[in-house]
């Protein structure tokens, strides 16, 4: 089946330690996504990529590096610099739009990640 | 200023009853998508519908009805016959058309979470 894998599901982090958050994505989309969510609140977007071998910073990057080598993966590494790591993690996908005009493209997501500093 | 707005953090709806969760957004591009997902407790973010800025008829599918009101920037969600199955947080987003400086960003608002009451 198509879809986004995100793992692990859980995730806990010492202080002091990076992490590494997995996506692949099979639906052969270009566009993939990083999100934060704290609770209450909504997605913050931490990076984004359209192509391989390229990604861009949103919000909230500080703290967060990524990578794209393969179109299918956008892993997300949290390193210790982020002061306050604790939050569930969105991976998610879309096909890249190529026009002026909306198309509708809509996002899809990963299950998510909870990630827990101890 | 903030992009989405939803000023609903919590509604209750009785089963079978529609409920109507509001959603208004800030933008100044002609060429816009809007978007509404479910996010059940499990955390996996579900696209439910889809509005462009330049459809002219209000966006269904199935249930879920967006009421589109452009002149005042609404977006709202319309769910009608509450299952118990759609206590769940709610998003509104939105896009604005292909920029190479966003990257089609989606722009989230803070989510409603709705309970259906039995």
């Amino acid at each position: 089946d198509g879809g986004i894998t995100q793992s692990p599901k859980y995730l806990f982090r010492k202080e002091g330690q990076n992490v590494t958050l997995s996506c692949e994505q099979n639906l052969n989309h270009d566009a993939m996504y990083w999100y934060r969510q704290d609770p209450g609140q909504g997605l913050r977007l931490i990076y984004y990529s359209q192509i391989v071998n390229d990604f861009q910073k949103g919000d909230i990057a500080e703290g967060y590096s990524v990578s794209r080598e393969k179109k299918e993966s956008f892993p997300l590494t949290v390193t210790s610099a982020q002061k306050n790591p604790t939050a569930f993690y969105l991976c998610a996908s879309k096909l890249r739009d190529r026009g002026l005009v909306d198309s509708g493209n809509t996002i899809y997501f990963g299950e998510g990640s909870w990630l827990t500093v101890v | 200023a903030q992009k989405i707005t939803q000023t609903q953090p919590g509604m209750f709806v009785q089963e079978k009853e529609a409920v109507t969760l509001d959603c208004t957004y800030d933008t100044s591009d002609p060429s816009y998508g809007l978007f509404w997902y479910k996010q059940p407790s499990s955390g996996e973010m579900i696209f439910l519908i889809y509005q462009g800025s330049y459809d002219q008829q209000n966006a269904t599918e199935g249930r879920y009805s967006l009421n589109f009101q452009k002149a005042r920037k609404s977006a709202n969600l319309v769910i009608s016959a509450s299952q118990l199955g759609d206590s769940a947080m709610y998003f509104c987003a939105m896009r604005e058309r292909a920029n190479p400086n966003t990257g089609n960003q989606f722009y989230f608002g803070t989510g409603t979470s709705l309970t259906v009451i039995p």
